[in-house]
């Protein structure tokens, strides 16, 4: 079964609204979860470290103020994109890291912005 | 910085045909190698890795070889199945010190048809 979930796994929103992204681990408890955008035929782009109980890691030419993380427990890491605009429409995906640092990754939250 | 570079698809096979995925890397150092594998609706699943030179990955009946002195992880598979359809990820992880960052290509997507 599923390791990692994610929720929604697809949202379509107006511009300027604030959408949120759930990254659950559900077998085990992760202090680090990573958040990866994903164009259209393009690669996976590492947007972010979450750490849990500190604040999260970002790559560079991420607007951290536009990409809010939270990760609120050791299961739970939450992607907050807000005023939302038709150029974040993208997929995307959380990896966590899990016991003998294997790593598992969520199906994907695919974001449309109208 | 680092970066893969993967064939383009889509790669459209028979069943029991061979396939080959093409995986080239640039990094410092000496980093392991990965291959990703994405099934329609799913997250993404390790499907074999390599840590050093020379090291072969498999899994499943694919094969990939660390090759340093090409920089190259190529994927193999002797005879596909249709289940075998998906979209296939070559990676890097430079090394412990980066944090577990995976560098990531852009993805080949895989159809065998019956």
């Amino acid at each position: 079964g599923a390791v990692v979930s994610q929720h929604p796994s697809r949202v379509i929103c107006k511009s300027g609204t604030s959408v949120k992204i759930e990254c659950r681990s559900l077998d085990f408890q992760a202090t680090t979860m990573f958040w990866y955008r994903q164009f259209p035929k393009q690669s996976l782009m590492l947007m972010a470290t979450s750490n849990e109980g500190s604040k999260a890691t970002y790559e560079q030419g991420v607007e951290k103020d536009k990409f809010l993380i939270n990760h609120a427990s050791l299961t739970l890491s939450t992607l907050t994109v807000t005023s939302a605009h038709p150029e974040d429409s993208s997929f995307y995906i959380c990896r966590v890291q899990g016991p003998g640092e294997t790593q598992y990754f969520g199906p994907g939250t695919r974001l449309l912005v109208l | 910085g680092d970066s893969v570079t993967q064939m383009e698809g889509p790669v459209t096979l028979s069943e029991e045909a061979f396939l080959t995925i093409n995986c080239t890397y640039t990094a410092t150092g000496y980093p392991s190698l990965f291959w990703y594998v994405q099934y329609p609706g799913e997250g993404l699943q390790l499907l074999l890795k390599a840590t050093k030179a020379d090291d072969k990955g498999s899994n499943k009946g694919f094969e990939a070889t660390y090759r340093k002195e090409t920089t190259s992880f190529h994927l193999e598979k002797g005879s596909v199945q249709v289940s075998d359809s998906a979209v296939y990820f070559c990676a890097l992880e430079p090394s412990k010190a980066a944090g577990n960052k995976l560098t990531f290509g852009g993805g080949t997507r895989v159809l065998v048809k019956p």
